[in-house]
């Protein structure tokens, strides 16, 4: 059964310094893994998705590595700007299905 | 770009109340779901659908809950008669099927408050 966690829960840090966020998950024969964004009290927001067979996916300052053997993804953001606090969560598909199973978030705030 | 809505944004009911939830997919995705999140808690799963019926269901998706796909386009979730403990953000995501599984789009999401 896959589980899926975030460390830390919460990240605070100076605006302009790059932060990296972690996912853990379990089973490591994953499809993909997706990150996602959610401000507070909104929808979710699909930041990057990142395919089993790839190791990094970047878009813009974020950029997304997985690691199938340690069961670990990480979501770099670079130069972070107070724009940037929200809350990231991570997800993995699993089963037939695929339904997702999702981390608890870490909620970043990046103060001015 | 398509995307996936939900109607409405905001539910108020009192409990015991029927509600429908509404999501119109995107067009062509062939593969639906439901989550739900409880405040402060984690997204979690309750539904996916796949070809006209439920492909698999979470132990929080019981009798008082079921899914349609009415028509070609919206697919909605019943809650028959509503808890105090249903209140939560409901979130409606589709994918297109093909090799392996691809990228899941959410909707913006339906809070629901049971008072």
């Amino acid at each position: 059964k896959q589980e899926v966690t975030q460390i830390p829960a919460a990240l605070s840090v100076p605006e302009g310094e790059n932060l990296v966020l972690n996912c853990s998950f379990t089973d490591s024969a994953i499809y993909n893994l997706q990150w996602f964004r959610q401000d507070p009290g909104k929808g979710l927001t699909s930041l990057l998705l990142i395919q089993s067979s790839q190791r990094e996916q970047t878009s813009g300052r974020l950029n997304a590595s997985l690691d199938k053997s340690s069961g670990r993804s990480t979501l770099y953001i670079a130069a972070s700007q107070p724009g940037d606090s929200a809350t990231y969560l991570c997800a993995s598909p699993t089963g037939n299905t695929g339904k997702l199973i999702f981390g608890q978030g870490t909620t970043l705030q990046v103060k001015p | 770009e398509p995307e996936v809505t939900q109607t409405p944004s905001h539910q108020v009911t009192q409990m015991g109340q029927e509600v429908i939830l509404r999501c119109v997919p995107i067009s062509n995705h062939l593969y639906f779901y439901w989550y739900r999140q409880i405040l402060g808690q984690k997204v979690e799963f309750l539904v996916s659908f796949y070809n006209n019926e439920i492909s698999e269901k979470s132990e929080i998706f019981d009798d008082q809950f079921s899914v349609e796909r009415p028509d070609g386009s919206n697919f909605t979730l019943k809650i028959r008669s509503t808890k105090l403990e249903d209140s939560a953000m409901y979130f409606c995501a589709s994918r297109l099927t093909g090799t392996g599984v691809g990228e899941q789009y959410f909707g913006p999401g339906t809070r629901l408050t049971v008072t």
